[in-house]
């Protein structure tokens, strides 16, 4: 099984609607960080975690929430959608603790289309 | 803006040939790592390079840093068809997250 899993994998929306997406980890990890990913562009942090009681915004957080549930699991909402937030969500882990601690791991993404 | 860039924004070569790709970023870091995204999928770490370091190897993949000209390049010896990715550098510069260049399409022709 996949360690970082998301859900869903695509989604369609209409402008103005509420959306969550959801990241779950198997890999025990602290830090966990949502991105988005433009046709073209590198990725941009919008908000991570180091801790379930801890949440940090990113260079690009306007438009969006997250919740830490647990360690293992950490949602992004966008409260009412609109179309320039269409774009691949990615969620990513690390370990502070690791050998390799500043490597990042990533889940499959998430394909949103705000129509 | 990024703090990484990569150049060139796209390569493309005949399999067997050596691919380099480039990143330049602009404030001092604690490491820079490079990942690699088949198309539409999730990023993969493919090698990381502290700042103390110049050079390093892992399999196929040789990376070269320079702090005082605030490169790296990445060289993908013998390329297959298989390396067809993008890859992409990021910065480490607080220990705390990471920021991504935009990222080379390299595209390795059999």
């Amino acid at each position: 099984d996949a360690d970082v899993t998301q859900t869903p994998r695509n989604r369609i929306t209409k402008t103005g609607k509420r959306i969550m997406l959801e990241c779950s980890q198997t890999k025990g990890h602290d830090r966990m960080y949502w991105y988005r990913q433009d046709p073209g562009l590198g990725l941009r942090l919008i908000y991570y975690s180091f801790d379930v009681k801890d949440i940090n915004k990113g260079e690009i957080s306007d438009g969006y929430s997250v919740s830490r549930q647990a360690q293992a699991k950490f949602s992004l909402s966008l409260e009412s959608a609109i179309p320039n937030q269409t774009a691949l969500y990615f969620c990513a882990t690390s370990d502070p603790a690791g050998d390799g601690k500043e490597t990042q791991y990533f889940g499959p993404g998430t394909r949103l289309l705000v129509l | 803006s990024q703090q990484g860039e990569e150049d060139p924004q796209a390569l493309s070569i005949q399999e067997g040939e050596n691919a380099t790709m480039n990143c330049s970023y602009k404030t001092s870091i604690n490491n820079l790592q490079w990942y690699r995204q088949n198309s539409g999928r999730g990023l993969v770490h493919l090698i990381l390079i502290r700042s103390n370091e110049r050079e390093k190897h892992s399999g196929r993949l040789r990376v070269t840093l320079d702090t005082s000209k605030k490169s790296s390049s990445l060289l993908i010896t013998a390329s297959r068809a298989a390396d067809t990715a993008s890859y992409f550098c990021a910065t480490d510069a607080s220990g705390s997250r990471l920021t991504f260049g935009e990222g080379t399409q390299l595209t390795v022709n059999p």
